[in-house]
């Protein structure tokens, strides 16, 4: 079974600092991982997907990722965050079994971001 | 063109009630799941449904039951409320699973509060 952990469940940063928010899988077979985006009082938003190629994934909103399949992790980064990026993020993993998926998610990092 | 849409958007029921909540997917998408969400938590997958039928489903009781129409519009039902169900309920939809792996789009979600 694969299972997801976000080590960090709030992470306080200054504005235009960098950034790290963790995630960790484990999973026996090949997986797909992705990082979403929740405001307050809203769905989530996909900020970028890992499928295959390669590890550096960019996604909206100067957000980074890297699959590091040795240390089974898929961290998430920014260079330089602002105000408006403090949210909720979560990280999921998916695996397709039997021709169909689901979405195993992690229980979230608060990222709140300090003027 | 329209995202994933869910309603109602608030609900209160008591205990021992039943609840539908509705979810139509997004354009050109035929698979639906559903998560919920409580507070603090990352999504918990419920069940999939595509081609009107469930094709996955998570670790929930038989008091989660769902349902897809030909115009692949989905509902949830909850019968029996306990006050653990009260949660954000988050629809998704995607492309169909047999053509790979596609990101969900998720809607903004039902706030069920059970009293």
């Amino acid at each position: 079974a694969q299972s997801v952990t976000q080590l960090d469940s709030q992470v306080p940063v200054f504005e235009e600092a960098p950034v790290e928010l963790r995630c960790n899988y484990s999973s026996s077979v090949s997986v797909y991982l992705f990082w979403y985006v929740q405001y307050p009082n809203q769905g989530l938003q996909l900020l970028l997907k890992y499928l295959s190629g390669s590890t550096l994934v960019k996604g909206i909103n100067g957000f980074e990722a890297e699959f590091n399949k040795s240390q089974t992790s898929f961290h998430l980064r920014k260079p330089s965050v602002h105000i408006s990026d403090t949210a909720e993020y979560f990280c999921a993993v998916t695996t397709i079994t039997s021709g169909t998926y689901k979405y195993i998610f992690g229980t979230g990092t608060r990222l709140k971001v300090l003027a | 063109d329209a995202g994933v849409t869910q309603s109602p958007t608030h609900l209160i029921k008591t205990r021992g009630q039943q609840v539908t909540l509705r979810c139509s997917p997004k354009s050109g998408h035929d698979t639906v799941s559903w998560y919920q969400q409580a507070l603090g938590q990352g999504p918990q997958f419920i069940f999939q449904y595509y081609e009107e039928e469930e094709r996955q489903r998570g670790n929930f009781p038989d008091r989660f039951s769902g349902h897809q129409f030909p115009n692949y519009s989905s509902e949830l039902n909850v019968n029996a409320l306990l006050l653990g169900d009260s949660a954000l309920y988050l629809c998704a939809s995607s492309s169909p699973p047999g053509q790979g792996i596609h990101e969900q789009y998720f809607g903004p979600g039902t706030r069920l509060t059970v009293t």
